[in-house]
């Protein structure tokens, strides 16, 4: 049950844009919609930020969108902020012998 | 308003069992799926599991199967957490997690606070 492929990190200055990406399979990402993301601050439980691909929960700002074309989905932060330091994460539906879910490898995000 | 509240840190010897507990509120407890993930020290997020408390339907993700079993009180509106054969690969922060809608969606929308569970002789 291998793990969603995410880069270990990302950066970028107050103000930019960055994405990361999460590649899986035709199995998972690239099969279905369930792809989530989730912010974690170091200490905390992880946070909902977006839920089937592209869909933000109330409450999280807008500057967080989430798309996926073929077995990769991404997670794009406009207007990069201090607070946005954080890992992240992505998650997906996995079919095979009974269903299961799969998290990615996380990216560590460095507000420089 | 939706709150999972954890039991708290355990410390474990190596073959021992554990149990985490998960009590859920501020929502029908039956209508959403619970979900069992697990935070190794400095590593990333691994799902364990899933259990349905309208009726307790259970599925393990491979690694775990035989030894960890997730349960429910629909009574005190609780869900429960049993990993067996303890080694010190398991020490871990253990969260349980709460779908975003009536279905298996597998988005985390509601966390408990965390359990660690240490393994150690």
């Amino acid at each position: 049950q291998s793990a969603l492929t995410q880069p270990a990190s990302v950066s970028g200055s107050p103000g930019q844009s960055i994405t990361i990406s999460c590649t899986g399979t035709s199995s998972d990402v690239g099969g279905y919609n369930y792809v989530s993301w989730y912010q974690q601050h170091p200490g905390k439980a992880p946070k909902l930020m977006i839920y089937e691909v592209s869909n933000r929960p109330s409450g999280v700002s807008n500057r967080f969108s989430g798309s996926k074309s073929g077995n990769t989905a991404s997670l794009t932060i406009s207007g990069l902020q201090a607070e946005d330091e954080a890992d992240y994460y992505c998650n997906s539906y996995r079919s095979g012998t009974t269903f299961y879910y799969v998290f990615g490898t996380g990216t560590k995000v460095t507000v420089l | 308003q939706v709150q999972l509240v954890q039991s708290g840190a355990e410390v474990k010897k190596p073959g021992a069992s554990v149990r985490v507990s998960c009590k859920a509120s501020g929502y029908t407890f039956t209508t959403y799926y619970i979900h069992w993930v697990r935070q190794a020290p400095g590593e990333g997020l691994e799902w364990m599991g899933i259990i349905n408390p309208n009726g307790g339907s259970t599925s393990y993700a491979q690694k775990f199967q035989g030894r960890v079993t997730m349960t429910r009180d629909t009574s005190t509106s609780t869900v429960y957490m049993d990993l067996s054969s303890l080694r010190s690969e398991d020490t871990a922060v253990y969260y349980c997690a709460r779908d975003l809608t009536g279905n298996r969606s597998g988005w985390y929308a509601y966390w408990g606070q965390g359990t660690l569970i240490t393994v150690s002789s």
